[in-house]
């Protein structure tokens, strides 16, 4: 089972801040959080991921709590092209592990 | 980054007939993985697939059903056998490389074969 939750669905404006949120309460010291999309018809793609610390990309902005139970990543000028569902996984930075998908959150960027 | 391939992109086939669906990466990579992604639903792992070793299934899912191939370090295939409606899904190829993300074992996707079972 994943080992994350996430809101099933959420909508933002064109041009204003997405703000993703996932809880992760039972994260442990050595898992990573990862975040991947999934724009329809296509496969996953890697978005940001982060252990401790805050972490920012060209694509977006991962938030980790001080006691990494929950993260929130932020798409700052969300376009209708960041319309996806995003996936919040948590996993050990290793070849050998596998990504557990959880149902996601899909996000609905409206004009 | 990896580049990643497959074959076919969608298919329409009849109950109880086989399929094969082809994943090529362009460049070698030791852990290949097959996913399916049912109508609606998100992604869940079919199996593991090393290169001279045999194919490691997730729970709820048998050799006899999903039989894999890994003859080279570039190469899969998956094949949905005896086809069910239930089969009906979008399936996956994936494989671990560090990509631009700097992550160890960082998931690269095929677009995915879309299976339609009639």
């Amino acid at each position: 089972d994943a080992k994350t939750t996430q809101p099933p669905s959420m909508d933002c404006a064109e041009g204003r801040a997405a703000n993703l949120p996932c809880n992760h309460s039972t994260i442990s010291g050595n898992e990573y959080v990862y975040w991947y999309r999934q724009i329809h018809s296509q496969g996953p793609q890697y978005i940001i991921h982060g252990l401790k610390n805050n972490e920012t990309n060209e694509m977006a902005s991962l938030i980790i709590t001080e006691d990494r139970k929950s993260s929130t990543l932020i798409l700052p000028h969300a376009t209708l092209r960041d319309t996806a569902v995003y996936y919040c996984i948590v996993r050990v930075d290793s070849y050998g592990q596998n990504f557990v998908f959880g149902p996601g959150t899909r996000l609905s960027v409206l004009p | 980054s990896a580049v990643i391939s497959q074959k076919p992109s969608r298919d329409i086939c009849q109950r109880g007939t086989s399929l094969t669906i082809q994943c090529q990466v362009d460049s070698q990579v030791t852990m290949m993985f097959w996913y399916r992604q049912q109508p609606g639903q998100s992604l869940t792992l079919i199996a593991t697939a090393n290169q001279g070793s045999e194919a490691t299934y997730e729970s709820g899912f048998v050799i006899d059903k999903f039989p894999i191939s890994r003859p080279n370090l570039t190469f899969s295939t998956l094949t949905v056998s005896n086809m069910s409606p239930e089969d009906s899904s979008i399936y996956l190829c994936s494989v671990a490389g560090r990509g631009q993300g700097r992550v160890a074992g960082e998931l690269f996707f095929g677009e995915g074969s879309r299976l339609t079972v009639l």
